[in-house]
């Protein structure tokens, strides 16, 4: 079975604080790909990253940064100098090795960034 | 741009009345997603298209049905709405040709749907 466990419900900083938002998942397929999409108070679903199981290689996009660690099954999500736009509910998902390119999403992170 | 558009964004319908939420894209991409997201909850995929090949999930009421005509539209018929299917439905394209690398699934707006 697959599953991905965002752990913290909601989180509340203030403007300009570093957050961390974390994301745990399971699957027995060697093969699989690791999503983070953006959903801000509009509704849309907005892509932010995508990893592969095969490339461990951090990556850092002006404020953002992801940590993806194989050995502890975790794909953590950073946000720097947080600011009142980054307030949003944020979702980590899992797609396996399957053809069908279906998503498991985990129950999201609402952050909260207040001026 | 290239995008995922969905048609209306806010939708009210009666109870029992069947609703047609609509969907398109410039993508071009050949997988097409229908998902509904209620309050404080991840989104659930309904359905997909594989091109021209249906994929219901198993938990999917039929009261759910989609058609794509061509590649670039796709329909969600509710045939007899309920209360409990007001939610956000949410469109989604990818491209899964073979290329591992454009597979990523892009997301309309969403058609808020209210029924009263």
């Amino acid at each position: 079975a697959q599953k991905v466990t965002q752990a913290q419900t909601e989180i509340s900083v203030v403007e300009k604080e570093d957050v961390t938002l974390d994301c745990v998942y399971e699957t027995r397929d060697t093969t699989y790909y690791l999503f983070w999409y953006k959903q801000p108070p509009s509704g849309e679903l907005v892509f932010l990253i995508r990893r592969n199981s095969f490339d461990e290689q951090n990556e850092i996009s002006g404020r953002y940064s992801w940590n993806f660690q194989k050995s502890t099954s975790s794909f953590n999500f950073t946000i720097t100098a947080s600011q009142v736009v980054d307030s949003a509910v944020y979702f980590c998902a899992l797609r396996g090795s399957s053809n069908t390119g279906k998503l498991i999403f985990g129950q999201g992170t609402t952050l909260q960034v207040k001026p | 741009d290239a995008m995922v558009i969905q048609n209306p964004r806010y939708q009210v319908t009666q109870f029992g009345k069947p609703v047609t939420l609509s969907c398109s894209q410039t993508l071009n991409h050949n997988v097409m997603y229908w998902y509904q997201q209620k309050s404080s909850q991840a989104p659930k995929l309904l359905f997909h298209y594989y091109d021209k090949d249906f994929n219901n999930e198993a938990d999917t009421p039929d009261n759910f049905q989609s058609r794509r005509p061509n590649t670039s539209f796709c329909f969600l018929d509710i045939r007899s709405p309920g209360l409990g299917d007001a939610a956000m439905y949410l469109c989604a394209t990818s491209s899964l040709r073979g290329d591992r690398d454009t597979d990523t699934q892009y997301f309309g707006p969403g058609t808020r749907l209210t029924v009263l």
